[in-house]
């Protein structure tokens, strides 16, 4: 199997507060995670990919001091927003690869829903 | 610019046929290719890859590769109700990067 998943499930946070979002491979080692952020009705857009030890590679126009990625190791990675305002409110997935081979399969976790009021 | 175009639809098809989505995709040297489900507020779910020319079959699905017209589908035999979902398509591009480039997906709906 391949299972990730995160939490929480769901958060509703005031303007200006920090929220933190774990994401766990389960039952495999991931080499790689990735953070995706996707509106109402938009496509999944990448935030940034994270390597378990160092540092996180952010998408043009990802600001990485508001969206603070953590990869302590090969089953745990964490996003926090920091000082989050209401365009910050959005559906947060994160996404785990085994590595390797020839396939790089994602597998997703169910996703973080986030409300800033 | 690394893209993936697909219709976006809505493709709207009986219960019992087949659904066949498509995908496009701007980078020759892309090495392996993804299709994934993603209903109304949950995240996407990985349904099949493929990374060799043909075709693959998992049950109802089947997923066929050309990359000579860089080209990808996904056909649904049997088309049911609960198929009725968002379909993207993810593309790994040449690099060794494990980062996916996916559309904007396709809309289907099974009617009964």
């Amino acid at each position: 199997g391949a299972v990730v998943s995160q939490h929480p499930s769901r958060v509703i946070c005031k303007s200006g507060t920090s929220v933190k979002i774990e994401c766990r491979s389960l039952d495999f080692q991931a080499t790689t995670m990735f953070w995706y952020r996707q509106f109402p009705k938009q496509s999944l857009m990448l935030m940034a990919t994270s390597n378990e030890g160092s540092k996180a590679t952010y998408e043009q126009g990802v600001e990485k001091d508001k969206f603070l990625i953590n990869h302590a190791s090969l089953t745990l990675s964490t996003l926090t927003v920091t000082s989050a305002h209401p365009e910050d409110s959005s559906f947060y997935i994160c996404s785990a690869s085994k590595g390797g081979g020839v396939s790089y399969e994602q597998y997703f976790g169910p996703g973080t829903r986030l409300t800033v009021t | 610019q690394k893209e993936v175009e697909q219709n976006s639809g809505p493709l709207s098809v009986p219960e019992g046929a087949i659904a066949s989505l498509n995908c496009t995709y701007s980078d020759r040297g892309s090495q392996s290719f993804f299709w994934y489900r993603q209903y109304s507020g949950k995240s996407p779910e990985l349904i099949m890859f493929i990374y060799s020319n043909g075709d693959k079959e998992d049950g109802r699905f089947t997923a066929q590769l050309n990359k000579a017209s860089q080209y990808v589908s996904l056909l649904i035999r049997d088309s049911q109700p609960s198929d009725s979902a968002t379909y993207l398509c993810a593309v790994n591009t040449q690099g060794g990067s494990e980062k996916l480039v996916f559309g904007k997906g396709t809309k289907l709906t099974v009617n009964p």
